[in-house]
């Protein structure tokens, strides 16, 4: 079955440590998003790609990066920079044409904690 | 720059009965989609239904339907005959339909419905 992999369910740093999330998908799809979720404040966007070696700043890209080398991959990295790192990141993807009709396929999250 | 308002943070709903969740936004597009995405306490997001700005007829999906009203800005979410089953954050969603960012989601932050037996 085709669907977007994220790895760990559940990952704990330390402060200070950069820590890279993975997004992995097998459904053929140009874009690739990630997503910040906290309490209360719904789903905000921190990077997306649109084409392999090519990404944009969502709303909160600060104390991010991200990296699209192959069309399956687009892994975050949570750097020592973000002021507060402890979150659920979703990772999404569609096709990349007839957006309406292909609205977003999401993982099943990476919790993180930082302490 | 777009926003979604959810104003309803949490709301209940006897089993078989029918909830109705408040959407609104703030645009100044003319072509766009609108999204409900159901967030069950697994955390997976589930697209429940989705809206085309230019076609008036309201979308139905099973027992979820939607009442846009372009002109006012708003997109609510009925669900008739809940079931424990709808027990979730719902998240209302726009999406602009031409430009660079096509397919960015723009969320609310989430009205969290119960489903009480």
């Amino acid at each position: 079955d085709g669907g977007i992999t994220q790895s760990p369910k559940y990952l704990f740093r330390k402060e200070g440590q950069n820590v890279t999330l993975s997004c992995e998908q097998n459904l053929n799809h140009d874009a690739m998003y990630w997503y910040r979720q906290d309490p209360g404040q719904g789903l905000r966007l921190i990077y997306y790609s649109q084409i392999v070696n090519d990404f944009q700043k969502g709303d909160i890209a600060e104390g991010y990066s991200v990296s699209r080398e192959k069309k399956e991959s687009f892994p975050l990295t949570v750097t020592s920079a973000q002021k507060n790192p402890t979150a659920f990141y979703l990772c999404a993807s569609n096709p990349g044409h007839d957006w309406g009709n292909s609205p977003l396929h999401f993982g099943n999250g990476t919790r993180l904690t930082v302490t | 720059a777009q926003t979604v308002t959810q104003s309803q943070p949490e709301m209940s709903v006897q089993e078989a009965e029918t909830v109705t969740l408040s959407c609104t936004y703030d645009t100044s597009e003319n072509n766009y989609y609108l999204f409900w995405y159901k967030q069950p306490p697994s955390r997976q997001m589930i697209l429940v239904i989705r809206q085309e700005a230019y076609k008036q007829q309201n979308a139905t999906e099973n027992r979820f339907s939607v009442n846009f009203q372009k002109a006012a800005k708003s997109f609510s979410l009925k669900i008739s005959d809940s079931q424990l089953g709808d027990t979730a954050m719902y998240f209302c969603a726009f999406m602009k339909n031409y430009g660079g960012s096509q397919g960015n989601l723009i969320f609310g932050k989430g009205t969290k419905l119960s489903v009480k037996p």
